[in-house]
């Protein structure tokens, strides 16, 4: 059974740069893409981008300028940079698995991580 | 790019069916067959109900359907349960290779 695990900072500053791994059990991560979606709280899903083996990258149009998302298939991870962050990236951070080749059928989910900015 | 069309509620009864719309373009629901729904209870990660406009994952009941006309795709679920009170989100990939969600949905059963 697949199973994924976010982590890192719940807390972060304005204008700092959020960070968050997530970790990827009982399943390989090749052929796989792999995402990250977030929620503020009370509102609805938003895609942040996906990676699809180490160099393959999609990101939403909004956040292209301030986002890299990264994978270590060694340690069976791959992770989140958010830079110059604001109140409006506070959310519940999802990372997921589609097995669609990038199509959006999300199969998979982490429990979700909120991180909260504020000084 | 902006979100995908819902209702912001819907409700019925036990044993009833609805459906929940999700309007989007020609540039992404109306172009593709990769519109997906998700049910997410309060608290939850979402829960993959279809995929590919009409799919269910193995494990999803069959309660649960899906279908699409032109820019517009929909979500039904028949016999209505009590568990089925949720929110629900659609999706659709885009022609900039992105993804995008529908505003949400919720769902009161009566």
């Amino acid at each position: 059974q697949v199973q994924l695990q976010e982590s890192g900072p719940g807390l972060v500053k304005p204008s700092e740069t959020l960070s968050l791994s997530c970790t990827v059990s009982g399943g390989s991560m090749s052929s796989y893409y792999w995402a990250w979606i977030r929620q503020p709280p009370g509102k609805g899903l938003e895609w942040i981008g996906y990676i699809y083996s180490t160099v393959s990258t999609t990101y939403h149009p909004s956040l292209k300028s301030r986002v890299t998302i990264s994978v270590d298939t060694s340690k069976n991870q791959f992770s989140l940079r958010l830079s110059s962050v604001t109140a409006a990236d506070t959310a519940v951070y999802y990372c997921a698995r589609d097995s669609s080749r990038g199509y959006g059928d999300f199969d998979y989910w982490g429990q979700g991580t909120l991180v909260t900015v504020s000084s | 790019q902006s979100a995908l069309t819902q209702p912001a509620s819907v409700s019925g009864s036990p044993g009833q069916s609805i459906t929940i719309s999700c309007t989007g373009t020609s540039s992404d629901v109306g172009g593709y067959k990769y519109v997906s729904w998700y049910q997410q209870h309060p608290g939850k990660a979402p829960k993959l109900m279809i995929y590919e406009v009409t799919n269910r994952p193995s494990g999803v009941s069959n309660r649960f359907s899906g279908s699409k006309s032109g820019n517009t795709a929909s979500l039904t679920i028949s016999g209505l349960q009590a568990e089925d009170e949720s929110n629900y989100y659609c999706s659709s990939y885009t022609t900039s290779s992105t993804l995008i969600f529908g505003g949400g949905t919720k769902l009161t059963v009566l």
